[in-house]
């Protein structure tokens, strides 16, 4: 069956402009979550949803940042005023359930994000 | 959160047996043992999970003494394509994946 899939896979965006990141998880899977990771670093973990609702949004780095979920399915991951220091890839997982080390995660192929 | 700490590479060849031991020392007791796997350019991939003693699976082993504070991915028979790097986690807030492993397998 289809994994997780995100869009786009590649954005080049100007300074002081606003992202949309997407990600589509694998169907059924009620967990979703968003990390980043910056070049030669680990996975920084940013958000998860269970269902659509965020139940833990303190890894958000700052309030430029926000994502939501939607009829338990597609995510939306919002940057706004980019900023240099947010160019990484931002990488998407979902699970069945969010039990994080309990579950399996799945990975999309990530989103690279270039701020210039 | 309970801190992991992994050695930050390792190298091996070919049809050699790669042990990558993790330390942590502030493990919970709710907190299962997790490695993912992570080629270049791709997101990271589910290997093992464990909570004690010992998990066997098609790829790997995990060992996990009855302390749980350290944990060991047992990697049998490398082939140049387990280059990669090898994440160790543990807890179940804020998840970070640290920097991992680096193994570089080679002929």
């Amino acid at each position: 069956g289809a994994g997780v899939s995100q869009s786009p896979s590649n954005k080049v965006t100007e300074k002081g402009k606003d992202v949309e990141l997407r990600c589509d998880p694998i169907s059924g899977h009620t967990a979703l979550y968003w990390y980043r990771q910056r070049l030669g670093q680990g996975l920084e973990f940013l958000i998860y949803f269970q269902g659509n609702s965020a139940p833990d949004k303190s890894g958000l780095p700052s309030d430029r940042f926000s994502a939501e979920r939607t009829g338990e399915s597609v995510s939306t991951l919002t940057i706004q005023r980019t900023q240099q220091e947010d160019s990484a890839v931002y990488l998407c997982a979902s699970s069945l359930d969010t039990g994080f080390l309990s579950y399996e995660q799945y990975f999309g192929p990530g989103t690279r994000l270039t701020v210039t | 959160l309970a801190k992991t700490t992994q050695p930050i590479s390792m190298d091996s060849y070919e049809g050699q047996e790669v042990n990558i031991t993790c330390s942590h020392n502030n493990i919970a007791t709710n907190d299962y043992i997790t490695w993912y796997q992570q080629f270049p350019s791709q997101g990271p991939r589910f290997i093992i999970q464990g909570y004690k003693t010992k998990v066997t699976n098609e790829v790997a082993s995990l060992f996990i003494p009855a302390d749980r504070k350290s944990s060991t991915l047992s990697l049998p028979r490398v082939s140049l394509s387990d280059t990669a790097v090898y994440y160790c986690l543990v807890g179940y807030s804020t998840l970070t994946f640290g920097k991992g492993t680096m193994l570089l397998v080679s002929p």
